[in-house]
């Protein structure tokens, strides 16, 4: 699987966007970007995933480059209990079993 | 819909013991990855069961051993316990083996310590 570079942290006031790069430039055209956070003390949660094209879900919006070397996750309207751990992962999508976390970035949504 | 839960939810062990952990799937899903996490990292991958066959394995080495049941529950054995097995073990389950193989469900975890 590709590797990913997501910076170490980031703070976001409450209610604002909270945008959140990761940059896979070595990512091959079979894989997909997956969006995963985890809060403190709890398993990961998945967020959303995407190809080639922008993804949006109820929780997240997929913004993904054209050369597809890097994305950002996108939360609207950030909330205190979007505190968490965000980890950006590419796997392929058929005929891949696992994913391979990084570090992540440790976001903080501020009052 | 239940979600993932796994069992039990916090233990301590003495190295060279053995320990079980359980993980019972969202219903549904016929895959069951494993992860291990040890403090400020993130999950590593430890193996994948679907419809009770191994289906991929990570850097583990043989003490780390899994089963899947006909209803896709799961459990982890880990032999001869090391200090540096403590970590907070995760379980998810998915379905199939295509893209949504991905898209995991986890539970909360075990947090296990070895003394």
């Amino acid at each position: 699987d590709a590797k990913t570079t997501q910076p170490p942290s980031m703070d976001c006031a409450e209610g604002r966007a909270a945008n959140l790069p990761c940059n896979h430039s070595t990512i091959s055209g079979n894989e997909y970007v997956y969006w995963y956070r985890q809060i403190h003390s709890q398993g990961p949660q998945y967020i959303i995933h995407g190809l080639k094209n922008n993804e949006t879900n109820e929780m997240a919006s997929l913004i993904i480059t054209e050369d597809r070397k890097s994305s950002t996750l996108i939360l609207p309207h950030a909330t205190l209990r979007d505190t968490a751990v965000y980890y950006c992962i590419v796997s392929a999508g058929a005929g891949s079993y696992q994913l391979t976390f990084g570090k992540g970035t440790k976001l903080s949504v501020i009052p | 819909e239940t979600g993932v839960t796994q069992s039990p939810t916090h233990l301590i062990k003495t190295r060279g013991q053995q320990v079980t952990l359980r993980c019972s799937s969202q219903s549904g899903h016929n895959t069951v990855s494993w992860y291990q996490q040890a403090l400020g990292q993130g999950p590593q991958f430890i193996f994948q069961y679907y419809r009770e066959e191994e289906n991929g394995r990570g850097n583990f080495p043989p003490r780390f051993s899994g089963l899947q049941f006909p209803n896709y529950s799961s459990e982890l054995n880990v032999n001869a316990l090391e200090l540096d097995d403590s970590a907070l073990y995760l379980c998810a389950s998915s379905l199939g083996r295509g893209v949504g193989a991905n898209v995991l469900t986890f539970g909360a975890g075990s947090r296990l310590t070895v003394l």
